[in-house]
């Protein structure tokens, strides 16, 4: 059973780094791309980003290019996305998702990681 | 690269139809026929219920139906039922490895 399983909640203060996670199980990992999506409060969902695990190549919305880092651990079958410094507007929801080759559709998803940026 | 335009909300009685449009470009709806539509209830990850603008699939009922003319796609529920009130959201290829998104419709039923 194909599963991404994402790392628990987390509260951090402005200017404080991050690095959650998205472990990939029942597929081989390297084969799929892994991308991220945003989802503000009460907003919708927006395309981050996507990465090659095999490789690392690396695709950013350019909405996001510069704002995050999407890494990738082909030995631990786990894909990261990370902030240096964060605001207060990347408090959102995370998913991360598993586009279909060739049909950029998602038919896996992560259960979400829930990011709350406070003073 | 914007986000596709979705209208905020929409409703329908039990048993009617209701129809959602995402609007987008030459570069992603109107370029490519890798449409897909998401439903999201409160709380819950997105699901997929329709794939390359009018695919259902497999165990997503076929009173979802999508469509799609020019940069225009779009999304019919047909004989609206309680469980059908959530979130959704369109979504496009874009090229070069991106996707974009709608800014999702709300689906009240009445």
């Amino acid at each position: 059973e194909v599963q991404l399983v994402q790392s628990g909640a987390e509260v951090k203060k402005p200017g404080e780094s991050l690095k959650i996670s998205c472990k990939g199980s029942g597929y081989s990992f390297t084969t799929y791309w892994i991308g991220w999506v945003r989802q503000m409060p009460g907003k919708g969902l927006e395309w981050m980003g996507i990465i090659s695990p095999g490789d690392s190549d690396t695709r950013y919305s350019p909405s996001f290019e510069g704002q995050v880092t999407i890494t990738a651990d082909k030995s631990i079958s786990t894909a990261y996305l990370q902030w240096n410094s964060l605001k207060d507007s990347d408090t959102a929801m995370y998913y991360c998702a598993r586009p279909r080759p060739g049909q950029w559709l998602i038919d896996y998803w992560g259960q979400g990681t829930l990011v709350t940026v406070s003073s | 690269q914007s986000a596709l335009t979705q209208a905020p909300s929409a409703s329908g009685s039990p048993g009617q139809s209701v129809t959602i449009s995402c609007t987008g470009s030459s570069s992603d709806v109107g370029g490519y026929n890798y449409v897909s539509w998401y439903q999201q209830h409160p709380g819950k990850a997105p699901k997929l219920i329709i794939y390359e603008v009018t695919k259902r699939p497999s165990g997503v009922p076929d009173r979802f139906s999508g469509s799609k003319s020019g940069n225009t796609a779009s999304l019919t529920v047909s004989g609206l039922q309680a469980e059908d009130e959530a979130d959704y959201s369109c979504s496009s290829y874009a090229g070069s490895n991106n996707l974009v998104f709608g800014g999702g419709t709300k689906l009240t039923v009445l």
